[in-house]
């Protein structure tokens, strides 16, 4: 069984410019978080999506988004990079909602210059 | 937002030491996991314990939820090299909820 797929893995972009992250998910899941990992603050939470909607939202700013297909591939956007944005950008897949056990890619490390 | 303190932050051991971390929180969670991660990789899964009071034994590693579940800790024995990496600790809420993190280094 396949795992989580995360692309790219490195990236390397500008300040002001947008960047777009892509996760396949494990075969089966249909939920798809995504989080920020940095060496300060640790996984910090970005979004959960479960069947195209996104069920939850942790505390960033409007210029982080996201959505999911209905073939459950998710994609994160940051638009108008920040210095602070650099970080490992991290996606889990689930079965279910909310909590339940979360299998991660290899992250994507964005690096705003 | 439930906050889960995650301690000691960094520990060094000698290969075939004993070591305990721990993970606390002030909120109850309906379980509680840990997951293990090595440079430039994603976390990968290692345990979850749902029941307060729960022991999980994974081969030389030893996971327990506090009664309350609350809080849990994880018990490596005989330490080995393979056993570095970043060790964290997620409650399950209306979301995970991460630690910082327990940076195991295993010095042979």
């Amino acid at each position: 069984k396949a795992g989580v797929t995360q692309t790219p893995r490195y990236l390397i972009k500008t300040r002001g410019q947008q960047v777009t992250l892509s996760c396949s998910p494990i075969s089966g899941h249909r939920s798809v978080s995504w989080y920020q990992q940095t060496p300060g603050q640790g996984l910090q939470f970005l979004f959960e999506y479960f069947s195209e909607t996104q069920r939850n939202k942790g505390n960033f700013p409007g210029r982080f988004s996201g959505r999911q297909f209905s073939n459950s591939r998710s994609e994160m956007n940051v638009s108008t990079l920040e210095l602070g944005d650099s970080a490992l950008y991290l996606c889990a897949s689930s079965l279910g909602l909310s909590g339940t056990e979360a299998f991660f890619g290899q992250g994507t490390r964005l690096t705003v210059v | 937002t439930q906050l889960l303190e995650q301690s000691p932050q960094f520990l060094s051991i000698q290969e075939g030491e004993n070591l305990t971390v721990y993970c606390n929180s002030s909120s109850v969670f309906s379980s509680l996991q840990w997951y293990r991660q090595e440079p430039g990789e994603g976390p990968v899964l290692l345990v979850t314990v749902v029941t307060g009071g729960e022991v999980k034994k994974l081969k030389r590693l030893t996971f327990q939820f506090g009664d309350a579940r609350k809080d849990s800790s994880l018990h490596i024995t005989a330490a080995q090299p393979g056993d570095t990496g970043l060790y964290l600790c997620a409650g399950a809420a209306d979301r995970l909820a991460f630690g910082k993190g327990n940076q195991v280094v295993v010095i042979p």
